[in-house]
């Protein structure tokens, strides 16, 4: 079945740096999500990118969908402390029943 | 817009006990899931409703867990017997464009905390 990873499991970072996380599929993805689950709170919802190769900006947050829609990735340009939780993609596939399947997460701690 | 509701917040049982949990999704959201997030791990998706009808429960484990949605609104999801492995958070989602239009966002109401000793 289709097995969504992320890397890394967790990222420690002092306040201003910058945070990349990555998300993978093993298959070729309609389309994927992002969402932020703050500690002790419910995952809300980031972003959705469709095309390949597509690049989105929310304000110090740059989301990207690789070619092969196949991989994505989150990065954070100067942390901030409310920048702290566990974000997670979720990659939806259309065969596999069309529900979004959501990868294991990365926590960040921001250190101020 | 109100979001989605759950109750309980946290319940403690032991083993072989069952238990309840019940959610009201975002007003005119047809399509209702239930996801259960362990700790350290993403959300699984348990069950998902499209109105009143299931639409994916392939991974309900139907020997002990059960969900409806009565009237296509509310919805319960019910565990009997309940085991060890099944502590974790429940979560209840709301989408108002089904999974099939590509664009249906996930609204989480904030979670139900079982725990089984």
């Amino acid at each position: 079945g289709q097995q969504v990873m992320q890397i890394p499991q967790y990222q420690h970072v002092q306040e201003g740096e910058d945070f990349t996380t990555y998300c993978n599929s093993s298959t070729t993805l309609s389309n994927i999500q992002w969402y932020k689950q703050r500690p002790g709170g419910h995952p809300v919802f980031l972003i959705q990118l469709v095309k390949s190769g597509e690049v989105k900006k929310q304000k110090r947050l740059t989301f990207q969908f690789g070619e092969a829609k196949k991989n994505s990735s989150l990065h954070i340009t100067a942390t901030q402390t409310t920048d702290v939780g566990t974000y997670f993609c979720a990659g939806q596939k259309r065969s596999y029943g069309q529900n979004f399947v959501f990868g294991p997460g990365t926590r960040l701690s921001v250190l101020p | 817009e109100a979001g989605v509701a759950q109750s309980p917040r946290y319940k403690i049982i032991e083993k072989r006990q069952s238990v309840a949990f019940w959610c009201n999704p975002i007003s005119g959201h047809a399509t209702l899931y239930w996801y259960q997030q362990i700790l350290g791990q993403g959300p699984k998706l348990l069950i998902q409703f499209q109105n009143n009808g299931v639409v994916d429960d392939s991974q309900l484990p139907k020997d002990r867990f059960s969900a409806e949605r009565l009237k296509g609104v509310d919805s319960t999801l019910k565990i009997q017997p309940a085991k060890l492995e099944d502590s974790a958070v429940y979560l209840c989602a709301s989408s108002l464009n089904p999974p099939f239009s590509g664009a249906n966002v996930l609204t989480f109401g904030a979670g139900s905390r079982l725990t089984v000793l």
